[in-house]
């Protein structure tokens, strides 16, 4: 089982430039989220979709786009790279919110913005 | 705005120990909580959910409460091993909303 996998796992950015974090599940899971964890912080919430061709905001939006296409594929888009964006990236998911839906993490993306 | 608090920040103890884990959260419509695991490192594993509904769930050595009316969940870990160092966080889905929000984490060292 693959589950969520991210790419790529590490990157060094300059600032202005920007990249696509890519994110894909193979479970057929409905819920997908993108985090940011800052050093010795809490996730905070980017953005996060319930289903194909939708997404919403998260807690941190700014900076970030994404897009839900497929079921299994959920890409944060950074445009113009600031250096406040350094920071670990989670990308996770779930079938639903219910009991049972267990919320699958994958292994995280660590970029840094020079 | 949910926002959620986790208490101690962080905690040293000798193996053996029985420990408890606090969170609290501001909005009590929650439709569940859950505990995770981090390693340095690594992503996320999903330990226990405890649904609004309900008021505790256990795996192994683990044992989480809910109270929902006061806005707080423990999470009591039995006989703690070195092997149960990392970083423990709690998380909660508010009713009227998708969003899955954590707390900052208590970061757990078990020493030999």
């Amino acid at each position: 089982n693959a589950g969520v996998t991210q790419t790529p796992k590490f990157r060094i950015l300059k600032i202005g430039q920007s990249m696509t974090l890519q994110c894909t599940q193979d479970m057929n899971h409905n819920y997908m989220y993108w985090y940011r964890q800052d050093p010795g912080m809490g996730l905070k919430l980017i953005y996060y979709s319930v289903g194909a061709g939708i997404t919403d905001k998260g807690e941190v939006p700014n900076g970030y786009n994404v897009s839900r296409s497929t079921t299994e594929d959920f890409p944060l888009r950074l445009e113009l790279a600031a250096p406040s964006q350094t920071s670990v990236y989670f990308c996770a998911s779930s079938y639903g919110r219910g009991m049972g839906n267990t919320i699958y993490f994958g292994e995280g993306s660590w970029l840094t913005v020079v | 705005k949910q926002e959620v608090t986790q208490i101690p920040a962080a905690l040293s103890v000798p193996e053996g120990e029985n420990l408890v884990l606090n969170c609290s959260f501001t909005d009590s419509a929650i439709y569940n909580l859950q505990w995770f695991r981090q390693d340095p490192g690594k992503g996320l594993t999903s330990l226990l959910l405890i649904q609004s509904s309900q008021r505790e769930q256990t795996s192994g050595r683990l044992n989480a409460s809910l109270d929902k009316s006061s806005g707080r969940s423990t999470l009591y870990i039995a006989a703690s091993q070195p092997g149960d160092s990392a970083t423990y966080l709690c998380a909660v889905i508010s009713y009227n909303t998708d969003k899955l929000i954590f707390g900052t984490g208590t970061r757990l060292q078990v020493f030999p």
